[in-house]
C-alpha cells in the first residue's frame, strides 16, 4: 500500500492569501486526487491532478482559485488562492493504484 | 444521478456485531470502498471489494455486495471501543471516488 504525506498538517490563515498543500507519495501512483471535507461533511473531490498537464476540475471547482500541479508521479500540490472564511475545510490528497486509492491525513485550514 | 446514501449513525454494544449498508447508484462501478475516519484523522482505506465479487472477508471485516439492488455492506465481527469512528462507504464513477455522508459507529461498553 502507498503512505501518503502532506504539509502542512494545519494551519490557520488570513483571508485574502493563499496557501499551498504539497502532496507525497512514497511509491509512483497512476493517478492522484484531491478532496475537501468540510467539518461534519464528507469528502467531495476538488480535481484530478495530471502529471505534466492541467488538473481536471469537478463542477464548482476552478483553476483560478484551485490551481493544481503534479510534476511527477509521486508529488503533488493545491493552493488554495484568496482564501476566505468558506475554505476553512480538511484538504485531502489522494492516490490510487489498481484497485486500491490511499489518502493522505490532509490539511486542517482555517480562515479567520 | 451520483449519490451514496448511509445511515448516519449506529450504536452497538463491545463485543456485539456491526453492520453499516450502503447504497450507490452506479452499476458500472468497478471497485466499492469502505474508508474508516476516526477524530482528527485521514481516511484509512478498510477495504474494498471488485464488482464482480458478492462476498470478500478480511478478518473481522465482511463485505457483501448486492448489484442487483446497489447495496453494499460491512459488518464488524465482535466490536471493540477502538471501531468507534465515521465509516465512509464509496463507489467509483470514471476512476473517482463518490463517498457517501458517513456512518458515525459509537460502540457502547
Amino acid at each position: 500500500s502507498a503512505v501518503i504525506s502532506q504539509k502542512p498538517s494545519r494551519d490557520i490563515c488570513q483571508r485574502g492569501t493563499s496557501l499551498t498543500i504539497q502532496c507525497q507519495v512514497d511509491s509512483q501512483v497512476t493517478m492522484m486526487f484531491w478532496y475537501r471535507q468540510q467539518p461534519g461533511q464528507s469528502l467531495t473531490l476538488i480535481a484530478t491532478a495530471n502529471q505534466g498537464s492541467e488538473a481536471t476540475y469537478e463542477s464548482g471547482f476552478v483553476i483560478d482559485k484551485f490551481p493544481i500541479s503534479r510534476p511527477n508521479l509521486t508529488f503533488s500540490t493545491l493552493t488554495v488562492s484568496n482564501m476566505s472564511p468558506e475554505d476553512s475545510s480538511i484538504y485531502l490528497c489522494s492516490g490510487s493504484s489498481g484497485g486500491e486509492q490511499f489518502f493522505g491525513p490532509g490539511t486542517r485550514l482555517t480562515v479567520l | 444521478g451520483e449519490d451514496v446514501e448511509q445511515s448516519l449513525f449506529l450504536s452497538v454494544r463491545e463485543g456485539d456485531s456491526s453492520v453499516i449498508n450502503c447504497t450507490y447508484t452506479d452499476s458500472s462501478s468497478t471497485y466499492l470502498y469502505w474508508y474508516k475516519q476516526e477524530p482528527g484523522a485521514g481516511l484509512q482505506l478498510l477495504t474494498y471489494i471488485f464488482s464482480n465479487m458478492d462476498m470478500k472477508q478480511d478478518q473481522r471485516l465482511t463485505v457483501l455486495l448486492n448489484k442487483k439492488d446497489k447495496h453494499l455492506s460491512l459488518r464488524i465481527a465482535d466490536t471493540q471501543t477502538g471501531d468507534s469512528a465515521i465509516y465512509f462507504c464509496a463507489e467509483t464513477v470514471g476512476g473517482k471516488l463518490i463517498f457517501g455522508q458517513g456512518t458515525e459507529l459509537s460502540v457502547k461498553p
